[in-house]
């Protein structure tokens, strides 16, 4: 069975603190990896693609170890907006056009 | 920018009707997703379009479910006989063909089977 697994939460931050998320994933041949930013009751937003040599897109930094099937995000700087559920997620096989599996999601709330 | 579109965005039904769901994907994409997501649990699969045939589909598309791509646009789920517990919100997704596997979400239908 294909499975995401990700830190439950929920992850109480004050602004301007870092956090980092961990995610497992027990597809070998899963090729791509993401994390997406879902706000309640709205839909999943890609947050950025995750590469073997790691990536940062302002803030937020993102790795992927896949000898060990972990992927993390880590968040710099925490905003009030950053407040979300952070989804980890894969596609289902090495094909470009394979199914996402997502994660449960791992809720941020950063405070005042 | 380009968006996926979905309507209804809240559809409500009685046990046993049938509903279709609609999605508009982004123009120049080729791959069509439907996914489904039940009040706090994770985002699950449920079947894969491309090339007008389903590609992939979950033990959850079972012979309730049907999708069609009736015009050069639309991207539908149908479902035959609603239960209780499909009661979720439904995701359509779209991606181009070749190059980068991200795939767009719309904005839900929030279905609510009574």
């Amino acid at each position: 069975r294909k499975e995401v697994e990700q830190d439950p939460g929920p992850f109480n931050v004050p602004e301007g603190a870092t956090v980092a998320f961990n995610c497992t994933y027990s597809n070998s041949a899963s090729q791509s990896f993401f994390w997406y930013r879902q706000d309640c009751r709205k839909e999943p937003k890609l947050l950025m693609s995750v590469y073997s040599s790691g990536n940062e897109d302002g803030r937020f930094t993102a790795q992927l170890n896949r000898a060990s099937q972990y992927i993390s995000l880590l968040i710099r700087d925490s905003k009030l907006s950053d407040s979300a559920t952070y989804l980890c997620v894969v596609n289902s096989d090495g094909g470009s056009q394979g199914n996402l599996i997502f994660g449960k999601g791992t809720k941020l709330s950063v405070k005042p | 920018e380009p968006e996926v579109t979905q309507t209804p965005s809240h559809q409500v039904t009685q046990m046993g009707q049938e509903v279709i769901l609609r999605c508009v994907p982004i123009s120049n994409h080729l791959y069509f997703y439907w996914y489904r997501q039940i009040l706090g649990q994770k985002v699950e699969f449920l079947v894969s379009f491309y090339n007008n045939e389903i590609s992939e589909k979950s033990e959850i598309f079972d012979d309730q479910f049907s999708v069609e791509r009736p015009d050069g646009s639309n991207f539908t789920l149908k479902i035959r006989s609603t239960k209780l517990e499909d009661s979720a919100m439904y995701f359509c997704a779209s991606k181009v063909e070749g190059g980068t596997d991200t795939q767009y979400f719309g904005p839900g239908t929030r279905l609510t089977v009574l």
